[in-house]
């Protein structure tokens, strides 16, 4: 059983729907939640970071974890075709990221 | 620079060729790490430097893999005697600090053996 457990999807929405992606987890050590996004034939790039339980808002974007549950969610509102890309949760150990497997998101206009 | 820069893009050799990949972190950046990434997977650590020590080499497949960051800046992995399941895309990573500090990744070199 892999670490870190993501749907791959991949998820089709409108324009302007809410998306909503999760991941779980095994390790307890795991001690900050990240969502990257990427973009064909580009790097992961960083979009949300977390420590601590609760929700974490930053624009269309809203990052929740539950370490309880070891579960983590990212919410994209009023998404736009820009926002087609993949979507990676992953986690830190000291300095060691253990990513999901990505989902993979299209919002068509 | 700006960001991670990774060279080359694309690197295609011939099976039981040596290959040396190259990263130069965003500039002041202590810390480095060295991650692969297969299709439709998230990336897997390889290795970890800061400064120019390396830390932790524990995701390195076997002894044909190394890695060197010797003046604590840019960094290169090198595969010996690759072998055709060694392709894969190579992603190298930067943060300020280790621990908690978010990694930056560069765009990544995409590596065939044929």
């Amino acid at each position: 059983q892999k670490e870190v457990e993501q749907d791959p999807g991949p998820l089709s929405v409108p324009e302007g729907a809410i998306v909503s992606l999760n991941c779980t987890y095994s390790n307890s050590a795991f001690q900050y939640f990240m969502w990257y996004r990427q973009y064909s034939r580009k790097g992961p790039e960083l979009l949300m970071y977390t420590y601590s339980s609760g929700n974490k808002e930053d624009g269309r974007f809203t990052a929740q974890v539950d370490k309880s549950s070891k579960y983590i969610s990212l919410f994209i509102r009023d998404s736009q075709p820009s926002d087609s890309a993949t979507y990676l949760c992953a986690m830190l150990n000291d300095y060691k990221l253990s990513f999901g497997a990505g989902t993979t998101v299209t919002v068509r206009a | 620079g700006a960001g991670v820069s990774q060279s080359p893009r694309y690197k295609v050799t011939k099976r039981g060729q040596d290959v040396a990949l190259r990263c130069d972190p965003i500039s002041g950046h202590v810390s480095l790490y060295w991650y692969r990434q297969a299709l439709g997977q998230g990336p897997e650590f390889l290795t970890y430097f800061n400064y120019e020590a390396q830390q932790d080499k524990s995701g390195l497949p076997n002894d044909r893999f190394s890695a060197e960051r010797p003046e604590g800046s840019i960094s290169t992995l090198t595969i010996q005697r690759t072998e055709q399941r060694d392709s894969a895309m190579y992603r190298c990573a930067s943060s300020q600090g280790g621990g908690d500090q978010p990694q930056h990744f560069g765009d990544g070199t995409r590596l065939s053996i044929l």
